[in-house]
């Protein structure tokens, strides 16, 4: 069974871009997670899907936005690109609300 | 404020012998608690987890320990492998559902042959 695939790997992005990253969910997952990692703040809650429903949303600003389409696959935009987001972004997807979430490689966002 | 806390940023252990990953947390509505592996340019990597309704969880290698009046889990690693060498997150989801985690910052766990 594939893994969870999140495209594209490496991104670089000037300030005040905006950017889409894709994520494909374990096949039958119908959970799908977002994290960012950052060496200063470690792994952080961003948001969660289950059925195209956004379930939970963490603390980030509203540049921060996501969605899941009838297939389970997600994508997560980030609007007016700032230095700070540079960051490894995970997505990471799971079968039901319970059980350990399985997780992509991530994606690297460099913002320049 | 940090609800889940690996203090040692990182820790070396020679092969063969036991690797010792302490996590400490505040929140005491926590009931459920994982580790993660992370190597370099990979996601991180569910290891194992354990409920507090038991004191200790094993799967090969590998056993947590939960020590709930002290609020500490510890995870041990016997034997020690070189392919170890990876960092480990120790994780607890918010609201009694697995979906927000909230990760410690990681320990760098170094297996020298």
């Amino acid at each position: 069974k594939a893994g969870v695939t999140q495209t594209p790997r490496y991104l670089i992005k000037t300030r005040g871009q905006q950017v889409t990253l894709s994520c494909s969910p374990i096949s039958g997952h119908r959970s799908v997670s977002w994290y960012q990692q950052t060496p200063g703040q470690g792994l952080q809650f961003l948001f969660e899907y289950f059925s195209e429903t956004q379930r939970n949303k963490g603390n980030f600003p509203g540049r921060f936005s996501g969605r899941q389409f009838s297939n389970s696959r997600s994508e997560m935009n980030v609007s007016t690109l700032e230095l700070g987001d540079s960051a490894l972004y995970l997505c990471a997807s799971r079968w039901t609300v319970i059980g350990p979430l399985h997780f992509g490689n991530g994606t690297r966002l460099t913002v320049t | 404020d940090q609800q889940v806390k690996q203090n040692s940023p990182s820790l070396s252990v020679q092969e063969g012998r036991i690797s010792i990953l302490n996590c400490d947390y505040t929140n005491s509505m926590f009931d459920y608690f994982l580790w993660y592996k992370k190597y370099p340019a990979e996601g991180p990597t569910f290891l194992i987890s354990i409920s507090s309704i038991k004191d200790k969880n094993e799967d090969g290698r590998f056993t947590v320990f939960l020590n709930k009046s002290a609020k500490h889990l510890s995870l041990h690693i016997v034997p020690s492998q070189p392919g170890d060498s990876a960092v480990y997150f120790c994780a607890a989801p918010e609201g009694g559902s697995n979906y927000k985690l909230t990760f410690g910052k990681g320990t760098l766990l170094t297996v020298n042959p």
